[in-house]
């Protein structure tokens, strides 16, 4: 049972904004401990999306953009593509059970 | 290019064990931390287990701990998991990712998974 909460699912035209919310608690994202953010393309592994809560690893485009604050974080992709359309996990740590925790997952869909 | 392959994958039954491995290429092996992650058909990524670079520390995800212990040999630049007492819980694709660490705001040291590979699919069926 996941202890970041993210929406089930997001959409978006080409080209439009969508942003993926990551709800945490005092024990993981409130405590002050960093998001990270994955990108699950269809058959494929896990990618690296952003690190620390809002660096983009060497190729990723700036569409990709994220925030923390609080006990929420978020990921925004402007200039949404078909090629997109994947699932997106927010990744932190918890401090009860002592272990790294992913987000339940977002499936973005592009119209 | 960094490269991750797992392999030991398969169909086993409820109760039964299974060794997955993974053979890490193009960087410095025994100078990171290595990581499980798990995927459930249906379901989202879940953290599985990590080991420290030289071997001297394990840590696991309730669920599994006493039944799976990871391991690692250094000399051959590969990264193992031996899973027993399986449970149909248990199936899932399995990747091995490598832990990028540093230090956060407050001081600690903490990681996140900067390569994956591309998993091996675990089934517990009778």
């Amino acid at each position: 049972q996941s202890v970041l909460t993210q929406p089930p699912s997001v959409s978006g035209a080409p080209g439009q904004r969508v942003t993926i919310s990551c709800t945490g608690s005092s024990s993981n994202l409130g405590a002050g401990f960093d998001v990270h953010w994955y990108q699950q393309l269809p058959g494929a592994a896990p990618k690296l999306l952003i690190h620390t809560n809002k660096n983009r690893p060497s190729g990723v485009p700036d569409r990709f953009s994220g925030s923390k604050s609080g006990t929420s974080a978020y990921l925004a992709i402007t200039g949404l593509q078909a090629a997109d359309e994947a699932d997106y996990y927010c990744q932190s740590f918890d401090s009860s059970p002592n272990a790294y925790v992913f987000g339940t997952g977002t499936k973005v869909t592009v119209l | 290019e960094v490269e991750l392959v797992e392999s030991g994958g398969g169909l086993v039954q409820p109760g039964g064990s299974l060794r997955l491995s993974c053979a890490a290429s193009a960087f410095s092996f025994d100078n990171s931390w290595m990581t499980w992650v798990r995927l459930a058909p249906g379901k989202g990524l879940e953290w599985v287990a990590n080991i420290k670079k030289d071997g001297s520390e394990e840590n696991y995800v309730d669920s599994v701990r006493g039944r799976f212990t990871i391991s690692r040999d250094n000399a051959k630049n590969s990264l193992y998991l031996q899973m027993n007492s399986l449970r149909a819980e248990d199936t899932a694709v399995y990747y091995c990712a490598k832990e990028r660490v540093y230090r956060d705001s407050s001081g600690y040291f903490k990681s996140y998974f900067d390569y994956w590979g591309q998993g091996t699919l675990v089934t517990v069926s009778s």
